[in-house]
């Protein structure tokens, strides 16, 4: 079935370090959406990404779909303490369900 | 925007027993409504896709006599652990697609439910 990995598991970073978690698919996905998860949360969407080589921006987030719409990446410039949970990204499997990806935990050290 | 609510929040039983989670869309009609379980420090692995009205499809691997799925409403579906184990305890957590929006459209996710088994 349809499986989609991230990479890295782990992140730490200190205060104001940049931060890149991506999202790589052997199958091209019809669409890409991201998501946060605080620690002890519920995952809250962020963004969804449709066309190829679309790149969207949201404050300190930049989001990007890859040409061939097999990966994705997610980025964080000047990350804050605000910032700690796990990152997902989903891909729609089906009429209306999705997958999710393994997530990427960060730990942004003050 | 949309709300989704989960109850209980927690919930602490004996092997054996059964449990029943609710999953509410408060403010808007979910004509389709997700169940998923999330071990710690791990992803979100989809159970069931619940549909109002009709049976949930479930998962490969997810056992459907073991979690009885009923989307009794448009704003309502519940999730019963039926003879709960340890293995069972998890953090489980509903979504639903609001009826209006298209399909490419966000899922709204309920707080969750942690389950332990003792």
């Amino acid at each position: 079935g349809q499986q989609v990995m991230q990479i890295p598991q782990y992140q730490h970073v200190q205060e104001g370090e940049d931060f890149t978690t991506y999202c790589n698919s052997s199958t091209t996905l019809s669409n890409i959406q991201w998501y946060k998860q605080r620690p002890g949360g519920h995952p809250v969407f962020l963004i969804q990404l449709v066309k190829s080589g679309e790149v969207k921006k949201q404050k300190r987030l930049t989001f990007q779909f890859g040409e061939a719409k097999k990966n994705s990446s997610l980025h964080i410039t000047a990350t804050q303490t605000t910032d700690v949970g796990t990152y997902f990204c989903a891909s729609r499997s089906g009429t209306y369900k999705y997958i999710f990806g393994t997530g990427t935990r960060l730990k942004v050290l003050a | 925007g949309a709300v989704v609510s989960q109850h209980p929040s927690w919930v602490i039983c004996k092997s054996g027993t059964s449990v029943k989670i609710e999953c509410r869309s408060l403010d808007f009609q979910a004509t389709t409504m997700f169940w998923y379980r999330q071990f710690p420090k791990q992803s979100l692995m989809l159970m069931a896709t619940s549909n109002e009205g009709s049976k949930a499809t479930y998962e490969q691997g997810v056992e459907k006599d073991k979690f009885l799925i009923n989307h009794a409403s448009l704003t309502l579906s519940t999730l019963t652990v039926t003879s709960a184990h340890p293995e069972d305890s998890s953090f489980y957590i509903c979504s639903a697609r609001d009826k209006g929006l298209a399909v490419w459209d966000e899922q709204f996710f309920g707080p969750g439910t942690r389950l332990t088994v003792l």
